[in-house]
């Protein structure tokens, strides 16, 4: 199975930071990596997919980069709305797999 | 609007069973691969089956293979898992998740119902 492992787990930031969360893949999953963001108590929203192509309606302060084995998404200027939790997941070989998530806290 | 609405969770005794349904709408059931996502309380996301929009492809991750049974109705737009033999670990919430096949990411989430397994 491929094993997606995120950094950091837990991620303290301020309002305007700019914020970056790196996911790794155990081996190269070309640019099959999407990113979703979950808040408490709802469903997880795409943020991100193909690694660096921002899903309809998603603000451009996200972005995403990478390819193989190294993956970032990045939020330019933290806004309130964006403290939650960040997940990637891979979609090139069965099982899929998730990362563990990377909290975003409030500073 | 595309809209994914489960039901069919609830309190389970270990080694019972559930069957678990996805109502969709708002869209073209059967141009879409579909699939279930699982997440136990305070964990992380794990995916666990999906289906081709005509049925004839399946897959499962290894925790649930021989025990879960993903299926679907095109004509009833609804997405299906029968689950069995269920055990303390599959407690989690259990969404109902669209795959758009040209991006390969699960792009619309239903709610979620929540499966408990416990005596």
């Amino acid at each position: 199975d491929i094993q997606m492992t995120q950094s950091p787990s837990t991620l303290s930031a301020s309002v305007g930071d700019r914020v970056t969360i790196t996911c790794r893949a155990s081996q190269s999953i070309s640019s099959w990596l999407a990113w979703y963001q979950q808040k408490p108590g709802k469903a997880p929203k795409l943020l991100i997919y193909k690694a660096s192509s921002l899903e309809s309606g998603v603000p451009s302060r996200f972005s995403g980069s990478g390819s193989g084995t190294e993956f970032t998404l990045t939020i330019s200027s933290l806004q309130p709305d964006d403290f939650a939790t960040y997940y990637c997941q891979q979609y090139n070989y069965y099982p899929l797999t998730f990362g563990g998530g990377t909290k975003v806290e409030i500073k | 609007e595309v809209q994914l609405v489960e039901s069919g969770g609830g309190l389970v005794q270990p080694g019972g069973s559930l069957r678990l349904s996805c109502a969709a709408s708002g869209f073209t059931f059967s141009n879409y691969w579909m699939s279930w996502v699982r997440q136990a309380p305070g964990k992380g996301l794990e995916w666990v089956a999906n289906i081709k929009q005509d049925g004839t492809e399946k897959y499962y991750v290894d925790s649930v293979k021989g025990r879960f049974t993903i299926t679907r109705d095109n004509a009833k737009n609804s997405l299906y898992l029968q689950m069995y033999s269920l055990r303390a670990e599959d407690t989690a919430v259990y969404y109902c998740a669209r795959t758009d096949a040209s991006i390969w990411s699960f792009d619309y989430w239903g709610p979620g119902t929540l499966v408990t397994v416990s005596s």
